[in-house]
């Protein structure tokens, strides 16, 4: 149990254009989805936090404007990259969380790789 | 804001032998994690770690909640080619977690 999916798995886009990334938890409902980025060699870097129904909690020093994030539904939060540029391109994480019915636990999608030409 | 000190930073080491990285911090940390990332994908919960001084098995690991929760450490007996891969801390501050920088494993067969 506890599964999350990410789609696409990868992503190569134009400089400029936007890329929607999604993030699924399958068998469970999860209140709160975070969005981490991780360059080569490095760690995760958390760039978000999103609970359903409302509006992001964003890390000092990401751009909510670059950054979009909706969770409109307990099983669905995207993250979409405006306008991309090539410094975007990194391996971008999704989690979720189900703390009354699983605890502070979070469970880990596969991630997404962009790269922007 | 918080920060994990993960120490070795990469390790290379013969199939069979034992393995043990360990994550420090100043600030006190309630929950600590020990996850392993594969190339491409993403972190994978090995332990969880929930009180100070516990001491969790799974398996070959083996990893303890230091008593003043400023510190974790992981252990892995008899290492094996499949166990390679970055191993992460992780503290749970709040609402959030605060990732070490990570340990890379790589073992010889």
């Amino acid at each position: 149990g506890a599964v999350v999916s990410q789609h696409p798995s990868w992503v190569i886009c134009k400089s400029g254009t936007s890329v929607k990334i999604e993030c699924r938890s399958l068998d469970f409902q999860a209140t709160t989805m975070f969005w981490y980025r991780q360059f080569p060699k490095q760690s995760l870097m958390l760039m978000a936090t999103s609970n359903e129904g409302s509006k992001a909690t964003y890390e000092q020093g990401v751009e909510k404007d670059k950054f979009l994030i909706n969770h409109a539904s307990l099983t669905l939060s995207t993250l979409t990259v405006t306008s991309a540029h090539p410094e975007d391109s990194s391996f971008y994480i999704c989690s979720a969380r189900s703390l009354a019915v699983l605890g502070y636990e979070q469970f880990f999608g596969p991630g997404t790789r962009l790269t922007v030409l | 804001g918080q920060q994990l000190n993960q120490s070795p930073q990469s390790m290379f080491i013969q199939e069979g032998e034992d393995v043990s990285m360990n994550c420090t911090s100043s600030s006190i940390f309630n929950t600590w994690l020990w996850y392993k990332q594969d190339p491409g994908e993403g972190p994978v919960l090995l332990i969880a770690l929930y009180k100070a001084g516990e001491l969790t098995s799974n398996g070959r690991l083996t990893a303890q909640f230091g008593i003043t929760r400023k510190d974790s450490f992981l252990n892995i007996s008899a290492s094996i080619p499949s166990d390679v891969g970055i191993y992460f801390c992780a503290g749970l501050y709040g609402n959030k977690l605060v990732f070490g920088a990570g340990t890379i494993l790589r073992v010889k067969s």
